[in-house]
């Protein structure tokens, strides 16, 4: 069964650098049917995509978010990595990984979440 | 890119079924069959329920279909159950190929 994990620091101070890692287990991430996905949810909140990635590197990001954001793979890990700089506030939420369908943009298997909070 | 417009709430009662829509443009749900659904309970990770407009994955009830007319896709779930009370989502892909999320839906059931 496959499944996936976030990983990182749950708190982060104002103009810092956010960076995460999910796990991926029960699989391979250098499958060709699928990308990497991180997708976050400010408390009460609805969901936001900010980006994902294919096992060769090949990226694509939420236009609001692109300035931002980076998203990396190691394979020889089996892991995936999300780095938001310059945060604020507005970038608490809980940030979960997930796996995306290659062509059909559908999230199927999601990591449990992590929260991160931004604040000094 | 905007977030596809749903429905803030809706409810029904047990045995019943509900819908939920969501709206999109031309650019998004009304240009591509990918739009899919997850349901959220509190405090834990979306459930994927539909792909690809009306697709269901392996062990999601039947209860649960999808469809799309136009700009608008819809959630629908029948013989309404307690355990579907959660928060609703739908995404879709974009022309700028891109994913965007509804704002959700908090289904109660009463």
């Amino acid at each position: 069964q496959l499944q996936l994990q976030e990983s990182g620091p749950g708190l982060v101070k104002p103009s810092e650098t956010l960076s995460l890692t999910c796990t991926v287990s029960g699989g391979s991430i250098s499958s060709s049917s699928y990308y990497w996905g991180w997708i976050r949810q400010p408390p009460g909140k609805g969901l936001e995509w900010i980006g994902s990635i294919y096992y060769s590197g090949s990226t694509y990001y939420n236009p609001s978010l692109k300035s931002r954001v980076t998203i990396s793979v190691d394979t020889s890990k089996n892991q995936f990595s999300l780095k938001l700089s310059s945060v604020t506030a507005a970038d608490t939420a809980v940030y979960y990984c997930a796996r995306e369908a290659v062509g059909a943009t559908t999230f199927d298997y999601w990591g449990q979440g992590t929260l991160v909070t931004v604040s000094s | 890119q905007s977030a596809l417009t749903q429905p803030a709430s809706v409810s029904g009662s047990p045995g019943q079924s509900i819908t939920i829509s969501c709206t999109g443009t031309s650019s998004d749900v009304g240009g591509y069959n990918y739009v899919s659904w997850y349901q959220q309970h509190p405090g834990k990770a979306p459930k994927l329920m539909i792909y690809e407009v009306s697709n269901r994955p392996s062990g999601v009830p039947d209860r649960f279909s999808g469809s799309k007319s136009g700009n608008t896709a819809s959630l629908t779930i029948s013989g309404l159950q307690a355990e579907d009370e959660a928060d609703y989502y739908c995404s879709s892909y974009t022309s700028s190929s891109t994913v965007v999320f509804g704002g959700g839906t908090k289904l109660t059931v009463l």
